[in-house]
């Protein structure tokens, strides 16, 4: 069956980068984008980009472009997501989710990896 | 700030049903039939249960429904049971550079 494995929860200090990964199995990785969805404890889901593991075609949301970067590893099966110039507001949990077709929907998701952001 | 407008609560009795609005604009639910609906638990991730606006995936129950009205969407539980109760979520495509998908803030559905 479809599986998206995500990192450990990890804890990070204002200013630090955060590199969490989703291990994906169960189907043909070059087949589907992967998106990253994060839920902030204040807000609402918030889109954050997505990678085309076949291309390598990237989009960011533009709230996230410049401190955002996305990365697929084709022989693991594994997506990345690296974010610089944490703050206290990038406390929250981050969701990788499988895309299906051109226009989504989600149709798997990770189990999700909390961030905590604090001095 | 999401985007799309949820009430942050909703309620309803064993067996009732309830109805949840998501409300965004013309760019975005309006103007695209590519509303999907999410179930969260606690501590499990987002479940997909409506997509395309009315769509339900293979192995969702027949009692979740989904409609469109201008910019609204509506998610539709029927015949309520308690492990209904979950973090209800919409999403929308926008076709805007600035962010391809945008979500509403989530309603939380209690069973009475």
């Amino acid at each position: 069956q479809v599986q998206l494995v995500q990192s450990e929860a990890e804890v990070k200090k204002p200013g630090a980068s955060l590199k969490v990964s989703c291990m994906t199995s169960g189907y043909r990785f070059v087949a589907h984008s992967i998106h990253w969805v994060r839920l902030a404890p204040r807000d609402g889901p918030e889109w954050m980009g997505m990678i085309d593991p076949d291309s390598g075609d990237i989009n960011y949301s533009q709230k996230f472009q410049g401190r955002l970067s996305l990365t697929r590893d084709t022989s693991t099966n594994t997506v990345f997501l690296h974010l610089s110039g944490l703050t206290v507001d990038d406390t929250a949990m981050y969701y990788c989710a499988r895309f299906r077709g051109h226009y989504g929907p989600f149709d798997s998701w990770g189990q999700g990896t909390l961030v905590t952001v604090s001095s | 700030q999401s985007s799309l407008a949820q009430p942050a609560s909703v309620s309803g009795s064993l067996g009732q049903s309830v109805t949840i609005p998501c409300t965004g604009s013309y760019n975005d639910v309006g103007n695209y039939d590519l509303v999907s609906w999410y179930q969260q638990s606690p501590g499990k991730a987002p479940k997909l249960i409506i997509f395309d606006v009315i769509e339900r995936p293979s192995g969702v129950s027949l009692r979740f429904s989904g409609s469109k009205s201008a910019n609204t969407a509506s998610l539709t539980i029927s015949g309520l049971q308690a492990d209904d109760e979950a973090l209800y979520f919409c999403c929308s495509y926008t076709g805007s550079r600035t962010s391809y998908w945008v979500f509403g803030g989530g309603t939380q559905l209690t069973v009475l």
